[in-house]
C-alpha cells in the first residue's frame, strides 16, 4: 500500500459526459501528479501541482483539468468524454517537487467510456 | 513523442535466471528512475540513477547508466516468479515533464 488514494476504483459512462477523479496523496507528501494509461499510449504524464500550484504540464488535453486543494487532495476533471479516454488514471504523489523525488502511485481509477 | 522505450517489449525466462531490459531516452536528463508495474495496478518505484553515477545496486537489482548512449539498463539477478511485472524506466525532461517509457513485460516462469 502506498499510502496514496484514488476514487473511484471504477467508473463507466458515456460519451459526452464529464467526470471527476479523486486523489489523496501520502501524509506529507506536497506534490501530486496525474498520469494517463492506454494500451495505445502508455503511460502519459499529464499534470503535477505542487502545494497547490501547477508545477508541470504535459499531455493534457484542453477537455480534462485538475487542481489540489488546501487540503492537498487533488482532482482531475474530464470532460466532453470520447471513446478513446477510456483507459487508466494514476495519481501519483512526493515530497518535494524535483527530479529526484521517487514518486508513488496509487491503484488508479479505470475509466469507461461507451 | 514518448521520451522513453524499454528493450525488448516483453521478455520471459525460467525461475532463477537473469533478466536484462534496457532503456533508451532522447534528451539529457538528471536522472532516471526504473518502476514496476503489477498487471492493473499502480507502479512502484525501484531505484534511482543521478546523471552522474554509472551504476547502482539495491538487492537483486542492478542498474547502469550510459549518459553517453542514452541509455540505462535493469537487471534483476536470480529472478523469481513473483518478479512477473512490467518494468518502465522514467526520466526528467523538458519543461519539468516527466516521461516513462513503453516498458518491458517480463514473466518468471516458475
Amino acid at each position: 500500500d502506498s499510502g496514496v488514494t484514488q476514487t473511484p476504483k471504477h467508473l463507466i459512462t458515456a460519451t459526452g459526459q464529464r467526470v471527476t477523479l479523486r486523489c489523496s496523496p501520502r501524509s506529507g507528501d506536497l506534490s501530486v501528479y496525474w498520469y494517463q494509461q492506454s494500451l495505445d499510449q502508455g503511460l502519459q504524464f499529464l499534470i503535477q501541482y505542487y502545494n497547490g500550484e501547477e508545477r508541470a504540464k504535459g499531455n493534457i488535453l484542453e477537455r480534462f483539468s485538475a487542481q489540489q486543494f488546501p487540503d492537498l487532495h487533488s482532482e482531475l476533471n474530464l470532460s466532453s468524454l470520447e471513446l478513446g479516454d477510456s483507459a487508466l488514471y494514476f495519481c501519483a504523489s512526493s515530497v518535494g517537487w524535483g527530479y529526484t523525488d521517487t514518486q508513488y502511485f496509487g491503484p488508479g481509477t479505470r475509466l469507461t467510456v461507451l | 513523442s514518448q521520451q522513453g522505450e524499454e528493450d525488448p517489449q516483453a521478455l520471459s525466462i525460467q525461475e532463477g535466471e537473469n533478466a536484462t531490459m534496457n532503456c533508451s531516452y532522447k534528451t539529457s536528463i538528471n536522472n532516471l528512475q526504473w518502476y514496476r508495474q503489477n498487471s492493473g495496478r499502480g507502479l512502484v518505484h525501484l531505484i534511482l540513477i543521478r546523471s552522474n553515477e554509472r551504476e547502482k545496486h539495491s538487492g537483486r537489482l542492478r542498474v547502469t547508466l550510459d549518459t553517453s548512449k542514452k541509455s540505462s539498463s535493469l537487471l534483476i539477478t536470480a529472478s523469481r516468479a513473483a518478479d512477473t511485472a512490467s518494468y518502465f524506466c522514467a526520466t526528467d525532461g523538458r519543461g519539468n515533464q516527466f516521461y516513462f517509457g513503453t516498458g518491458t513485460s517480463l514473466t518468471v516462469i516458475p
